[in-house]
C-alpha cells in the first residue's frame, strides 16, 4: 500500500460546480498535512495547510479525519482557473519527511 | 518575494555524462529537499537535508546519484553516469521543519 493515495482522476466538472477530493495516508503517526496545486509543466505550489479543526480559505475547505486517516479538499463554485493537479502531502512525526500523493487532476469546463 | 532558485532550467545530455543540478534555497529555511517527477511515478523524494546535514537519501540510487549541501545557500544533486531513465523534472524545495515547502521551478533533464 502506498503511503499516500489519491484518486488520479481526471475530475471533469462544469464551472460553478462543487468538487471534492480525498487523500488517504497509511502512517498513523503523521503530523502535518497540506494540499498543493500543480499546473502543467510548473512546480507544485502550496495551496493550504490542513488542520485538525478543518480550515477554509475562500472557496476552498480542507478537512482532516485522523480516525479514518484521510484528508479532503472541497472546492466550491469552481472556476476555469482551478484546473490543475491537486497533490496531498503528509509529513511524518519524526523526520519531517514530506510524502506526496500522485495527485488528482481537475478539469473545469465551460 | 523569496524564491527557491534552480539551475539549469533545462539540460540535455548524452548517456554516460555527468549532470550537476544546483539549488539556492530560501534564506532562513533549514530544510532542503530534492524530488524527481515523472509521469509514471509522480513526485519521488530523493534526498533531504536539515541544517545542511543529510537526513534521508533512501530514495536515491546511491551508485550514480549524490546530493550535497556545501553551504546554507547551495544544494547540489549530481548524476554520474547519467542514463536515459534519469530523464525527469528534478525539483528542489526548501522550508522550515514541519511546514509546507516552497519549490523551485525545476530542472528538466533529458538524457539521450
Amino acid at each position: 500500500r502506498k503511503e499516500v493515495e489519491q484518486d488520479p482522476g481526471p475530475f471533469n466538472v462544469p464551472e460553478g460546480a462543487t468538487v471534492a477530493f480525498n487523500c488517504t495516508y497509511s502512517n498513523s503517526a503523521s503530523q502535518s498535512f497540506f494540499w498543493y496545486r500543480q499546473d502543467c509543466r510548473k512546480e507544485p505550489k502550496l495551496l493550504m495547510s490542513v488542520y485538525s479543526s478543518g480550515n477554509e480559505d475562500g472557496r476552498f475547505t480542507a478537512q482532516l479525519n485522523r480516525a479514518s486517516q484521510y484528508i479532503s479538499l472541497l472546492i466550491r463554485d469552481s472556476k476555469l482557473s482551478d484546473s490543475a493537479t491537486y497533490l496531498c502531502v503528509v509529513i511524518d512525526g519524526t523526520a519531517s519527511k514530506l510524502t506526496f500523493g500522485t495527485g488528482t487532476r481537475l478539469q473545469v469546463t465551460l | 518575494d523569496a524564491r527557491v532558485t534552480q539551475t539549469p532550467r533545462h539540460k540535455v545530455t548524452e548517456m554516460g555524462q555527468e549532470v550537476t543540478m544546483r539549488c539556492q534555497p530560501i534564506l532562513g529555511h533549514n530544510t532542503v529537499f530534492w524530488y524527481r517527477q515523472t509521469m509514471m511515478q509522480g513526485l519521488e523524494l530523493l534526498a533531504y537535508f536539515r541544517n545542511r546535514a543529510p537526513l534521508d537519501d533512501s530514495g536515491m540510487p546511491k551508485d550514480r546519484f549524490s546530493a550535497e549541501m556545501p553551504d546554507a545557500t547551495l544544494a547540489t544533486l549530481k548524476i554520474q553516469p547519467s542514463e536515459p531513465r534519469d530523464s525527469a523534472v528534478y525539483f528542489c524545495a526548501s522550508g522550515l521543519s514541519g511546514a509546507g515547502n516552497s519549490f523551485g521551478s525545476g530542472t528538466r533533464l533529458t538524457v539521450v
